[in-house]
């Protein structure tokens, strides 16, 4: 069973170019989260998501970031025209969202940003 | 919203011993408190977590306590092998209907063997 899979592991972008980081959640997870790392600090919550829809989005960037969770395929997170400040590990978590483990967050080995 | 306060930033221990990372939060309605052990260049796993209508848990050499009143809870490992060296992150659930954790600042734990 196959836990949460994250792509790329390492991206590497210069300024003004696009990022897309996908995750792939675990068999039978309906719900998706994606948290960003900066070095030495905790995870912060940025985007909440079930299959095509945007349950809560109130820790994304209002410019540049967008998130989606489309029927078919893997959730996306998507960075527009990134800048040196978005340099960060960008974490992706599922959960089943029913039954008895419902709230559990499991995480994929994340995929790091570099911005030159 | 909801904030988590996580202490010590740093532990070491020698093997053998036990070591404890407190936390704190600030909203009373949180519910549920999972604890996370992060390795470099890896993600956070679950280790164990608890509900807010219990007040303490154990899984072998892990026990997690809720103090529901003061707004804290602890992670306890006993018996620490040079395998338990990792950050360590809490968080919180606020509510129900809200899914997102919000975490402490981390505890990197040193096992001196």
């Amino acid at each position: 069973n196959a836990g949460v899979m994250q792509n790329p592991r390492h991206l590497v972008r210069r300024r003004g170019q696009e990022a897309r980081l996908r995750c792939s959640p675990m068999k039978g997870h309906s719900h998706v989260y994606w948290y960003r790392q900066l070095p030495e600090e905790g995870l912060k919550f940025m985007v909440y998501l079930q299959k095509e829809n945007i349950i809560d989005e109130s820790g994304m960037p209002k410019e540049r970031f967008s998130a989606e969770f489309p029927k078919e395929g893997p959730s996306i997170l998507r960075i527009q025209q990134v800048v040196r400040g978005d340099s960060a590990a960008y974490f992706c978590a599922s959960s089943p969202g029913t039954g008895g483990g419902r709230r559990t967050q499991h995480f994929g080995d994340g995929t790091r940003l570099s911005i030159l | 919203g909801e904030n988590v306060e996580q202490h010590p930033s740093t532990l070491s221990v020698q093997e053998g011993d036990s070591a404890v990372i407190k936390c704190t939060y600030s909203d009373s309605a949180s519910n549920y408190f999972p604890w996370y052990k992060q390795e470099l260049g890896k993600g956070p796993q679950l280790i164990i977590d608890i509900r807010s209508n219990v007040g303490e848990k154990k899984d072998q050499r892990i026990a997690v306590t809720l103090n529901k009143t003061a707004k804290h809870f602890s992670l306890h490992i006993t018996e620490t092998q040079p395998e338990d060296s990792a950050v360590y992150f809490c968080a919180a659930i606020y509510g129900f209907g809200n899914e997102k954790l919000t975490f402490g600042t981390g505890t990197r734990l040193t096992i001196i063997p």
